[in-house]
């Protein structure tokens, strides 16, 4: 079956540095592979979709890989702020069903708390 | 856009009894909405999903007949947990499609707090 992984452990960094995130998975091509953030106690916000033929997106500070060879995205916030404290989800469309009624498969998430 | 309510934010009930969560697209209309439950530093676990006007589809192990989902308009799913238990108590979030959209993003609604005494 499709499995997901992110970094498990918590990832502190430094206000200003660059932060990034791995998104690895496997049994599956996917077409396409979306990026959310959770804060605490509230539901996950859609921040990027990348598709199988991008290698690359870019939206302000965040930026997006997708290597299918590697079967790896990368998810990068650059001049990180304290606000992007938050738990960050990678999710990809379950091998079945089409449309609307496809189902995401999700990661476990990884922690980033930004240090002032 | 492309804003999704929750209602009630939070909830605290009695063991035993029912307990509804309204989950609404506000500027869009969503033919199919999900519901998910989440435990703490856990995934999002898919319940099931809705489409208007038509039965709910559950995923493995979620009772239906415990979980009640109506979706009766292009706007509102709602989510009935019935006889509701201590183990019930959990993070309870729907999302939601926006029809219209070519990539197939969800919409989260800001999530419902259950809590069964």
């Amino acid at each position: 079956s499709q499995k997901i992984e992110q970094n498990s452990e918590a990832l502190n960094i430094q206000e200003g540095k660059t932060a990034t995130l791995t998104c690895n998975y496997t049994n599956y091509s996917p077409a396409y592979l979306q990026w959310y953030r959770q804060d605490p106690g509230r539901g996950p916000v859609f921040l990027l979709l990348i598709r199988e033929n991008e290698k690359e997106k870019r939206k302000e500070r965040l930026k997006v890989t997708f290597d299918t060879t590697l079967k790896q995205s990368l998810f990068h916030i650059t001049a990180s702020q304290p606000a992007d404290s938050a738990t960050y989800l990678c999710a990809l469309p379950n091998r079945g069903g089409a449309g609307n009624n496809r189902k995401l498969i999700w990661g476990l998430g990884t922690s980033l708390a930004v240090n002032p | 856009g492309a804003v999704v309510s929750q209602h009630p934010s939070r909830v605290i009930c009695k063991s035993g009894t029912s307990v509804k969560i309204e989950c609404r697209s506000l500027d869009f209309q969503a033919t199919t909405m999900f519901w998910y439950r989440q435990f703490p530093k856990k995934s999002l676990m898919l319940m099931a999903t809705s489409n208007e006007g038509s039965k709910a589809t559950y995923e493995q192990g979620v009772e239906k007949d415990k979980f009640l989902i109506n979706h009766a308009s292009l706007t509102l799913s709602t989510l009935t947990v019935t006889s509701a238990h201590p183990e019930d108590s959990s993070f309870y979030i729907c999302s939601a499609r926006d029809q219209r959209a070519r990539q197939e993003t969800q919409y989260f609604g800001p999530g419902t707090r259950l809590l069964v005494l």
